[in-house]
């Protein structure tokens, strides 16, 4: 059974900081993994998107890398800013069909 | 508007009571996604369609719960008899048949069951 887990479940950091988000999961065999954010009371959004077969993703201040063998993905955000704030969710799926999500962490980037 | 979206957003029943959701996807995707969220955690697979054909379903799923998708496009999630433990956010995904399989989410049935 695959297990997703995030560290910290927390975080709080001043503007500006570069700070860097971990997800780490069980079953190697993954298809791709997700990350995503999602805002209080509202839905999720899609964030990156990295294939078994690629190291890692850019998009903007946002870079996930992807690591199968050691079951290890990381979301590094450059130069946090207030509105980042928001809790971020991996989702790693081992099929094409069923994601198993972590619990997420809560960012709180201070003004 | 061409996201997902989901209907209603809020409902509260009283135990016992059915309650059905329903879920449109974004057009020309063809995989939906049901998922259910608490306060807390991350969103919890219940099943998923190809189409049409429901190919899997969560052990979350009980004997309760059913999910269709008749036509290929709209997806309806019932619970059947519901108690306290089915309250939480029910979310719906869809995603494109390509090798992306980006999910798109919708905001969600917020559930309270009294």
């Amino acid at each position: 059974k695959q297990e997703v887990t995030q560290i910290p479940a927390a975080l709080s950091v001043p503007e500006g900081e570069n700070l860097v988000l971990n997800c780490s999961f069980t079953d190697s065999a993954i298809y791709n993994l997700q990350w995503f954010r999602q805002d209080p009371g509202k839905g999720l959004t899609s964030l990156l998107l990295i294939q078994s077969s690629q190291r890692e993703q850019t998009s903007g201040r946002l870079n996930a890398s992807l690591d199968k063998s050691s079951g290890r993905s990381t979301l590094y955000i450059a130069a946090s800013q207030p509105g980042d704030s928001a809790t971020y969710l991996c989702a790693v799926n081992t099929n094409a069909g069923k994601s198993t999500f972590g619990d997420g962490t809560t960012l709180t980037v201070k003004p | 508007d061409t996201g997902v979206s989901q209907d209603p957003r809020h409902k509260i029943t009283k135990r016992g009571q059915n309650v059905t959701f329903r879920c449109d996807p974004i057009s020309e995707h063809n995989r939906l996604y049901w998922y259910r969220q608490t306060l807390g955690q991350g969103p919890e697979f219940l099943t998923y369609f190809q189409n049409e054909a429901q190919l899997e379903k969560s052990r979350l799923l009980s004997d309760r719960f059913s999910a269709e998708r008749p036509k290929g496009s709209f997806s309806t999630l019932e619970i059947q008899r519901t108690e306290q433990g089915d309250s939480a956010m029910y979310r719906c995904a869809s995603s494109p048949h390509n090798n992306e399989e980006t999910q798109y989410f919708g905001p969600g049935t917020r559930l309270l069951v009294l």
